[in-house]
Parts: structure tokens; sequence; C-alpha cells
């Protein structure tokens, strides 16, 4: 049982937007910590893909973006592209577990 | 350019031992917090250690705690995992990664990560 909640799968057509949401409590996003955001494709290693709530590293596009109001946050995908299935998995910090804590992953399927 | 190496994986029966290395190179690494991450063969990220620039403050999982042991040498660039008493569920792939900010910080680089497997 994760801290964060995250769907296990959400899917989309090709282009068409869809949103993952990362649900927590007050001792973590709602603290209220960052939540940034991975992508695994595997059996490769995650890659950071948004921090720091809706910041974008270099090179991530900006068809990515993230957002966080009150204890939940969201990844948002447009314009879906095949190569986005992956797995995605959000991730913050829990003040009473003192200790990281991820989201157990949503894996996108591009229909 | 910044890069993240595991070693020391393998096979091993409950109850050994096992001792991980990450060889980092391409930044300062003692500038740096690092992080243990597993992954259990098609399930989640799961957190298992944390260890600041000068190994004064370390943290571990509860599934972890008592049996694995975080520590660095900045001399080296480099960042170990010894693991006593595995269990089987402790069969992971164990990334090392960097983290930018504490402490809700970002693991904003990953190893490719070592494969322990615990079985007898």
């Amino acid at each position: 049982q994760s801290v964060l909640t995250q769907p296990p799968s959400v899917s989309g057509a090709p282009g068409q937007r869809i949103t993952i949401s990362c649900t927590g409590s007050r001792s973590n996003i709602g603290a209220p910590y960052d939540v940034h955001w991975y992508r695994q494709l595997s059996p490769t290693a995650p890659k950071l893909l948004i921090y720091a709530n809706s910041n974008r590293p270099s090179g991530v596009p900006d068809r990515f973006s993230g957002s966080k109001s009150g204890t939940s946050a969201s990844l948002a995908i447009t314009g879906l592209q095949a190569d986005d299935e992956a797995d995605y998995y959000c991730q913050s910090y829990d003040s009473s577990l003192s200790t990281w804590v991820f989201g157990g992953g949503t894996k996108l399927t591009v229909l | 350019e910044v890069q993240l190496v595991e070693s020391g994986g393998g096979l091993v029966q409950p109850g050994r031992s096992l001792r991980l290395s990450c060889a980092t190179s391409g930044f300062r690494f003692d500038d740096y917090a690092m992080h243990w991450v597993r992954q259990a063969p098609g399930k989640g990220l799961e957190w298992v250690s944390g260890i600041d620039w000068n190994s004064e403050n370390i943290d571990y999982a509860d599934s972890v705690r008592g049996r694995f042991t975080i520590s660095r040498n900045n001399a080296k660039n480099s960042l170990y995992l010894q693991m006593n008493s595995l269990r089987p569920e402790d069969t992971a792939f164990y990334y090392c990664a960097r983290i930018l900010g504490y402490p809700a910080g970002n693991f904003d680089y990953w190893g490719q990560g070592t494969l322990v497997t615990v079985s007898a």
C-alpha cells in the first residue's frame, strides 16, 4: 500500500490529453512538500519528468505539465504519442514517516 | 556528463550478505546527498535509504532498518549499500540516485540499476 495513491492505469488515443492523479495527505503533499514525477520504460531506470510540482527539466517537451493543489497533484500529457507509453510515478517526502515516498505507479497505454 | 553506475548485485541465499556499490562521475559528489531506491520485478519504486553529503544524516526505510547500512566515500566518489540478513522480499533492482534539494528534493539522476536476487 503506497503512501501516495495513483490509478494503476490510464489510457488515451493518439493526440488526446490524459491526466494522472497522485493523492497524498497533510504529512506529504499537503505539508506542503514538493511533488516530482518520473517516467520509466521497463526495464530501464526511472527518469525525472517534472520536478517541484510543475517544472520541466531541460529536454522534456511542454506536452508534459504538472500541478498541485492541497493534498493532491496531477500530471497532464497533451497530444498523446505512441512513445508516451510507459509507467509514471509521483514522489514526495513524508514528514510523519521521515521517508521519501513514491506513488504505486500508473501504466499509460496509448490506444 | 553525470553518470552513476551500480555494481555488486547477484544471486544470494537468504540470510547472507551483499554489498552494492555506486560509482559516480561528472559532478562534485560531495555536494550532494545520495539515495538507494529499489524495485521488485513487476512492482513499483520503493525508497530504501539516503545519506547526506558528509554522512551526518542517514535514513532508512522500516523494511531494511537494522539490516542495511548506507555509506559513502567522497574521496572515491562512491556510494555503498551493505545488505545483511537478506530476505526473499529484498529481491529487486537496486538503483542509486542523486537527490537535488532537502528534504523534499527530486532524484534528478539515476544509475542503470543492479539486480539482487535472494533465493535458496
